[in-house]
């Protein structure tokens, strides 16, 4: 069964370094988004982007965060100077149509130093 | 606004009790999509179950069950005969027709004691 897969699973940084967390979503999907999770919080929804472009974010994602799909099979999330409250698991997801449900990879947990 | 509430925050129950994981939610909309996911202690979300708005139905799927009740805006998750394998956390999320992200509750953490 097709998955979403994502790297790296664990990465550990220095504050105000840059991150850039890898996604590779199920490969007839059209629709991407990442999420962020705190240990022991909710799921928090970051950005949607669908036809090369953002189509939703949310205040979380500011300025710091950027989104890019390279190549076609890549759907990156960079962090450009990351801080503390940074720290959380990364979830990408991926699906075909609006309003299906979500398929989540298997999330990148970072931790800003 | 859209809002998912899950008022447990955690839940133990011996083995092969059953267990009912509440739900609320809140919208606006009146096309809107629910779900439930698993979070097992390794940390990926599992998808259990997507139910629209206008399928209320109740859905039955081996020891889970799914209870939706527009009335009283609930979809309520049941597990029936727990096993130690079921322990996880379990969020319930909404999506609605008009935006497409996801608002999910605050999740419940069951412990199903051997």
């Amino acid at each position: 069964e097709p998955e979403v897969t994502q790297t790296p699973s664990h990465q550990v940084t220095q504050m105000g370094q840059e991150v850039i967390l890898r996604c590779v979503p199920i490969s007839n999907h059209l629709y991407f988004y990442w999420y962020r999770q705190i240990l022991g919080q909710k799921v928090e929804f970051l950005v949607s982007f669908y036809n090369n472009e953002i189509s939703e974010k949310s205040e979380i994602f500011d300025d710091q965060f950027s989104v890019e799909r390279p190549d076609g099979s890549n759907f990156t999330l960079k962090i450009r100077s990351t801080k503390l409250e940074d720290s959380a698991m990364y979830f990408c997801a991926s699906i075909l149509e609006a309003s299906e449900a979500q398929y989540f990879g298997p999330g990148t947990r970072l931790l800003v130093l | 606004a859209q809002k998912v509430t899950q008022a447990q925050t955690e839940i133990s129950v011996v083995e092969k009790e059953d267990v009912t994981l509440d739900c609320v939610y809140e919208t606006r909309d009146t096309t809107y999509y629910l779900f439930w996911y698993k979070q097992p202690p390794s940390g990926e979300l599992v998808f259990l179950i997507r139910r629209n708005s206008f399928d209320e139905q109740n859905e039955i799927s081996g020891r889970y069950s799914w209870n939706f009740q527009k009335s009283t805006s609930s979809f309520n998750f049941t597990i029936t005969a727990s096993q130690v394998v079921d322990s996880a956390v379990y969020f319930c999320a909404l999506l609605s027709n008009t935006g497409n992200q996801f608002y999910f509750g605050t999740g419940t953490s069951l412990t199903v004691i051997p």
